[in-house]
């Protein structure tokens, strides 16, 4: 069964900072891979997905994400964080079954002080 | 276009009862997926309607159960609530022969006392 693991939980950083957020995931066959945005009182909201094709995959908001396959990751990236960046953040991958169900990972609580 | 909507939008029901979520997916959009977001955590698959069937289904018990109506709306239920079924249930409408993208509703938030 394929999975996905998001080692930093909470992250803190001021305005302006770089932004770097971990994801792996075990799959060994051809993924679909995601990243999802959750505001605070709001939906989960795609922020970014790579299918195939060029590795470095950019988003909304200014986000990309970059595909390493000999790592197993896909991790999400931004220049510089602002203060409504503040969410949590999910990475996700696609299931290779009919259903192509989202497996997701246990997400990272991004706050963003001013 | 009108996104995915969910209702109730929160539920409190005591153990043992059973408990109806409903699911209208987005226009275009011919199937549904649910996740159950346990606090602190990321959704996990329940399962999957297309075409007003069940196709495929994560590692949940039988007490889970869906059905989709011809329009692609949706229902959850869940029978004998226990505790820990005390979380957000969120539904995603994606369209089949796509990119399976899935898009996601506000959620339900349920409390089991």
């Amino acid at each position: 069964a394929q999975s996905v693991s998001q080692h930093n939980h909470h992250v803190i950083l001021s305005e302006a900072a770089s932004l770097e957020l971990g994801c792996n995931y075990s799959y060994g066959g051809t993924v679909n891979l995601f990243w999802y945005v959750q505001y605070p009182g709001q939906h989960l909201q795609l922020l970014l997905k790579y299918f195939s094709g060029d590795p470095l995959v950019k988003g909304i908001k200014g986000f990309e994400a970059e595909f390493i396959k000999s790592k197993f990751s896909f991790n999400l990236r931004k220049p510089s964080v602002q203060w409504s960046d503040t969410a949590e953040y999910f990475c996700a991958v696609m299931g290779p079954g009919s259903a192509r169900q989202l497996t997701f990972g246990s997400g990272t609580q991004l706050t963003v002080l001013p | 276009e009108t996104g995915v909507t969910q209702s109730p939008t929160h539920l409190i029901k005591t153990r043992g009862q059973q408990v109806t979520l409903r699911c209208s997916s987005q226009s275009g959009h011919n199937t549904v997926s649910w996740y159950q977001q346990a606090l602190g955590q990321g959704p996990q698959f329940i399962f999957q309607y297309y075409r007003e069937e069940e196709n495929g289904r994560g590692n949940f018990p039988p007490r889970f159960s869906g059905l989709q109506f011809p329009n692609y709306s949706s229902e959850l239920n869940v029978n004998a609530l226990e505790l820990d079924d005390s979380a957000l249930y969120l539904c995603a409408s994606s369209s089949r022969g796509q990119t399976y993208e899935q898009y996601f509703g506000p959620g339900t938030r349920l409390t089991v006392t």
